[in-house]
């Protein structure tokens, strides 16, 4: 079974661009998460999707930054338009429906990552 | 906000024990984690502690936790050339919404020399 997939892999676009990061969950994971790690800092939230609803967005940094999950399925983040402190590594995570505490641990996978480099 | 914090760099020969250390501030912890991240990889769920316990161990991996200084650690015992990675702590707390809303530490870099 694939694990969750992330696309591209690398983008370097300049500033005042456009950039679609996507990502893949693994198939029948309801909940999809994004992360970022901006220029070798902590790891931060970005925000969750269960299915196709936003369950939370309290980590989107301003409102350049767009998320969607058309059908419950892939998601895309859109940046829009791209300033330099965008850089840094964008991670999709995804898991089984939280019907217990225990889901996140024996259920949830980490993509590769997307390194964007805004210049 | 809860804050999670680790030394930036780590240095170890082959064979030796390597040490990772994590604080963090969040009081209702649950659960604690450690990721491992592989040059050009995702992040890989390690081990993991619940709040409860002391200590886990698992193969060369020992996780230490004290919770009185809300302290966590990572012990790598007999540590090869394929440990050279960047090692995330994590937690998430027990007033969370969402068990995958985890706050992370931005992240330990373990070169092991030969």
């Amino acid at each position: 079974e694939a694990g969750v997939t992330q696309f591209p892999s690398h983008s370097v676009i300049e500033k005042g661009q456009t950039v679609t990061l996507r990502c893949d969950p693994i198939s029948g994971h309801d909940n999809l998460y994004w992360y970022r790690r901006v220029m070798g800092k902590e790891i931060k939230f970005l925000l969750h999707f269960v299915k196709e609803s936003k369950q939370d967005e309290s980590g989107m940094p301003n409102n350049r930054f767009l998320a969607e999950r058309t059908g419950g399925t892939y998601s895309t983040l859109k940046v829009q338009p791209a300033e330099l402190e965008d850089s840094g590594v964008y991670f999709c995570a995804s898991s089984q429906p939280e019907t217990s505490r225990d889901a996140w641990y024996t259920e949830a996978f980490f993509g590769q990552g997307t390194r964007l480099t805004v210049v | 906000g809860e804050d999670v914090e680790q030394s930036l760099f780590l240095s170890v020969r082959e064979g030796d024990s390597s040490v990772i250390n994590c604080t963090y501030t969040d009081s209702s912890s649950t659960y604690l984690y450690w990721y491992k991240q592989e040059p050009g990889a995702g992040l890989q769920l390690l081990t993991y502690i619940f709040s409860n316990m002391d200590m886990k161990q698992d193969q060369r991996l020992t996780v230490l936790l004290n919770k009185k200084d809300k302290h966590l650690s990572l012990r790598i015992a007999d540590t090869q050339t394929g440990d050279s990675a960047i090692y995330f702590c994590a937690e998430v707390g027990e007033t969370t919404d969402s068990w995958g809303k985890l706050q992370f530490g931005a992240g330990t870099q373990v070169v092991v020399t030969p």
